[in-house]
């Protein structure tokens, strides 16, 4: 069974641009979460989305948004790039959300010049 | 307050020797979910243990096994017969709540950084 995919695996972008990151949850998985992981702040929790719905969200900025799709993929989208949004960000997936394990993807390396 | 303490900032141990990473915890939910996870230099996040709160057994798999002590709030993993491939950064992360609407959301501590030499 593949694996959490997301794609870009690295972008860069500049200040003010807006960007969309992608992420494939494994196979049946239905539940998507999104991290920010920074050297200062660490992991930190993003949103959540099951059945199309974000069931849970983190303390970011409203510039932080997401979506679910019917299949269960996932986008996040931060609008308006500071350089603080630099960061690796995880996308991870799990078959339901009750006591279940977070299987991570790769990552999208983000810069932000 | 910090959820999470991982107070190894980097741990440094020979090839084949056993190697015990802290973690500490603290939470008012009964319920409560473990897990340690491994980060190489590429970046993915990889699961390798699960404790739930209402465990009576320490978790194992393979290796890896995970010290649970309740009453001290603490959840070491213990990686046995450490490999060159072990090097890495390891997290130890806890979700709360349970059922449905338990959420999905993982506190992740600061990280220990393993290094095995040969």
């Amino acid at each position: 069974k593949a694996g959490v995919t997301q794609t870009p695996r690295y972008l860069i972008k500049t200040r003010g641009q807006q960007v969309t990151l992608s992420c494939s949850p494994i196979s049946g998985h239905r539940s998507v979460s999104w991290y920010q992981q920074t050297p200062g702040q660490g992991l930190q929790f993003l949103f959540e989305y099951f059945s199309e719905t974000q069931r849970n969200k983190g303390n970011f900025p409203g510039r932080f948004s997401g979506r679910q799709f019917s299949n269960s993929r996932s986008e996040m989208n931060v609008s308006t790039l500071e350089l603080g949004d630099s960061a690796l960000y995880l996308c991870a997936s799990s078959f339901r959300r009750a006591q279940e394990t977070q299987y991570f993807g790769p990552g999208t390396r983000l810069l932000v010049l | 307050a910090q959820k999470i303490t991982q107070t190894q900032p980097g741990m440094f141990v020979q090839e084949k020797e056993a190697v015990t990473l802290d973690c500490t915890y603290d939470t008012s939910d009964p319920s409560y979910g473990l897990f340690w996870y491994k980060q190489p230099s590429s970046g993915e996040m990889i699961f390798l243990i699960y404790q739930g709160s209402y465990d009576q057994q320490n978790a194992t798999e393979g290796r890896y096994s995970l010290n649970f002590q309740k009453a001290r709030k603490s959840a070491n993993l213990v990686i046995s017969a450490s490999q060159l491939g072990d090097s890495a950064m390891y997290f130890c992360a806890m979700r709360e709540g349970r059922g449905n609407t338990g959420f999905q959301k993982l506190v992740f501590g600061t990280g220990t950084r393993l290094l095995v030499s040969p």
